[in-house]
């Protein structure tokens, strides 16, 4: 099975830096998924580390530490438009979700 | 087709009914997850098929819940007699590797509600 936590809900300026911070518990991990969802919307695949160490990606980031079952996702100068649920996820095949992090972006 | 498809987007049932919900997946997409997200809760894992075959379907609730892809292309999730704790949105999800990571592309959704 899987233990996956996140933090809830989580504000944040427009313009700033964001973390967003993962741990999990898992059998037979390979690799953790982050994906966003917008209010209303279907989940949308941002990235996936099976490394440990940090993979960069324009403004967004991801981190993995596979010894530690530990994972973030670090969003840059960020814009209005990133007010969205980011869904943690351990799998390779089979991919199974955390309830998400709701971030809000104010002015 | 260019995106998965679901169908339909919207379904009241009244309680004790029989519903189905399809999913048109991506051409050539061999993986294919169903999804039951509850307002304000991440997906939850229902069943996922490679090709025709149910790998697993640890994640169904109840035996009134049922997927089957029987040509390894259109799938269709029912659920028997409907309970109000069943609604939510039915995700669907597609992905083509049949090994290695699978980057899911996810559908609209159906969202059920039962009365």
């Amino acid at each position: 099975g899987q233990n996956i936590d996140q933090p809830t809900e989580m504000t944040a300026t427009e313009g700033a830096i964001v973390q967003i911070n993962c741990t999990y518990q898992t059998s037979g991990f390979n690799g953790l998924f982050w994906y966003q969802q917008h209010a209303g919307e279907a989940p949308t695949f941002l990235s996936y580390n099976v490394l440990d160490g940090l993979e960069e990606k324009g403004r967004f980031s991801s981190f993995l530490s596979r010894s530690k079952g530990y994972s973030y996702l670090l969003l840059k100068e960020l814009q209005m438009k990133d007010s969205a649920s980011y869904l943690c996820a351990p799998g390779y095949q089979k991919v199974t979700f955390g309830t998400g992090t709701k971030l809000q972006v104010i002015p | 087709g260019a995106g998965v498809s679901q169908s339909p987007r919207y379904k009241v049932a009244k309680r004790g009914q029989d519903v189905a919900l399809r999913c048109d997946p991506i051409s050539g997409h061999v993986s294919l997850f169903w999804y039951q997200q509850a307002l304000g809760q991440g997906p939850e894992f229902l069943t996922y098929f490679q090709n025709e075959a149910q790998l697993d379907k640890s994640g169904l609730p109840s035996d009134r819940f049922f997927a089957e892809r029987p040509e390894g292309s259109v799938s269709t999730l029912k659920i028997q007699r409907t309970q109000q704790e069943d609604s939510a949105v039915y995700l669907c999800a597609s992905s083509f590797p049949a090994s290695g990571a699978n980057v899911l592309t996810f559908g609209a959704g159906s969202r059920l509600t039962v009365l």
